[in-house]
């Protein structure tokens, strides 16, 4: 199975200030058909999880713009523009390109 | 609104068994591909498996912890997802979810394997 790395698995953030969650998979995530199928989700305490990206970098609808994807092959990046309260969550990243789906660890982020 | 309701979940003794269900609603549930992920106390998320649509053959696909005991399974008629679960393990105690590709998820069912 693809085993996903995040880093750091908690980030202490401050209001109003960025926010970066490092993802690395251990094969590359670029597909056949040229896609990179790999996805952040957010989940607060007690919800279900809620994708907020997909296909590296395409926003889920109703996601705020300061959440965005970035990488390439086997590094990825989610960042947060400017972090807000409601921002308090756990972040996975997720690769769909091999079987089976693989999560990372999760990366708690609270504020400082 | 696109929705996904589970129903089932409870407390289950180690080798016995336990069906979940998962309705959903305001998409075409004909033509999505259903996935079970789970989540055990504390800790991350874990894809349990999938079930293409009909148009597609309606394979499932599972991971390896839960091949053999797992079963998904889906009723278009009744846009109904469901997960059959046999031999059940204390380390199959989690939430479990259902979800459309990622995009909707479920309130998630609690399964607790203990004796």
């Amino acid at each position: 199975d693809v085993v996903m790395t995040q880093s750091p698995l908690s980030l202490p953030a401050t209001l109003g200030q960025p926010a970066s969650i490092s993802c690395r998979s251990s094969q590359s995530l670029v597909s056949g058909n040229g896609n990179t199928y790999l996805s952040w989700f957010q989940q607060r305490p007690g919800q279900s999880p809620r994708r907020l990206i997909y296909m590296l970098s395409t926003r889920d609808s109703g996601v705020p713009e300061r959440f965005s994807g970035s990488g390439s092959g086997t590094d990825f990046t989610l960042k947060i523009s400017r972090v807000e309260a409601e921002d308090v969550a756990f972040y996975y990243c997720m690769q769909g390109t091999h079987w089976p789906p693989t999560f990372g660890q999760g990366t708690r982020l609270e504020i400082k | 609104e696109m929705r996904l309701v589970q129903f089932g979940g409870g407390l289950v003794k180690p080798g016995g068994s336990l069906r979940l269900s998962c309705e959903a609603s305001g998409f075409n549930f004909e033509k999505a591909w259903m996935s079970w992920v789970r989540q055990a106390p504390g800790t991350g998320l874990e894809w349990v498996g999938r079930i293409i649509s009909k148009n597609d053959g309606a394979a499932a696909d599972y991971t390896s912890p839960v091949k053999g005991r797992f079963t998904i399974s889906r009723d278009d008629s009744k846009n109904t997802l469901f997960l059959e679960m046999n031999s059940l393990k204390t380390e199959d105690s989690a939430m479990y979810y259902c979800t459309s590709g990622g995009a909707v998820w479920g309130q998630g069912a609690l399964v607790t394997v203990s004796s």
